[in-house]
């Protein structure tokens, strides 16, 4: 069973940082793609962020392009997401998700981590 | 950047009637190999997504024949027939054919009439 679980996530002032993880199993991680996909308080869906299968490219939304960095650890099955000049509009809760294979669509998610961003 | 607009943004339905959410893309989804990418999702209250319908009209492994998506070019429905309370939520169609970035529609609220 393809289980991801996000871990990591809190309250944070505006301007800082925050790093949070994604343990996966069930499925050869280092076989697929990886994502964050981010949801607002009462807001739609919104992706962040893709990593590719070997961590080779990795792809962001404008709005977080050069304050956040996702990345992974195959050997720990692990996904990350570090956050760096965290903004109030980055207050949401990030979901994990795997690509499926040749499709870029979101196959399965994680239960998703909150980040408060706040004073 | 590819806008997704889907509607209704509410829906009311009858328990054991038919539901049709509509999803419309700014450009054309058929990618350059011929295949379309718009699926499907369904977020029940307090849950994460989860995915219902990909590239237009395969349902994902465990959805019931309910649930059928169709579409072309860049107008797409998804349509439920005999809804049954597990099947309130939030549905989003997720365009991936122009990437990045990644695209959802707003959402459609299923609740019951």
């Amino acid at each position: 069973e393809v289980q991801l679980v996000e871990s990591g996530g809190g309250l944070v002032q505006p301007g800082r940082s925050l790093k949070f993880s994604c343990a996966a199993s069930g499925f050869t991680f280092s076989d697929y793609a990886m994502a964050w996909v981010r949801q607002a308080p009462k807001k739609g869906l919104e992706w962040v962020a893709t990593i590719i299968y070997d961590g080779s490219s990795t792809y962001y939304r404008d709005s977080v392009k050069g304050r956040f960095t996702i990345s992974r650890d195959n050997a720990k099955s692990t996904l990350y997401l570090q956050m760096d000049s965290l903004r109030s509009e980055d207050t949401a809760t990030y979901y994990c998700a795997r690509l499926a294979n040749r499709g870029g669509w979101f196959a399965y998610w994680g239960q998703g981590t909150l980040v408060t961003v706040s004073s | 950047d590819v806008v997704m607009t889907q509607t209704p943004v509410s829906l009311p339905v009858s328990l054991g009637g038919q539901a049709s959410i509509s999803c419309r893309s700014s450009q054309s989804l058929v990618h350059s190999n011929g295949n379309t990418y718009l699926h499907w999702y369904l977020q029940k209250p307090g849950q994460s997504p989860q995915l219902l319908i990909y590239r237009v009209s395969n349902r994902f492994s465990g959805v019931p024949d309910r649930f059928s998506g169709s579409g072309s070019g860049t107008d797409f429905t998804l349509k439920i027939s005999r809804v049954e309370p597990e099947d309130l939520g939030d549905y989003y169609c997720l365009q991936s054919t122009h990437f990045p970035p990644l695209t959802f529609g707003s959402g459609t609220k299923l609740e019951i009439k």
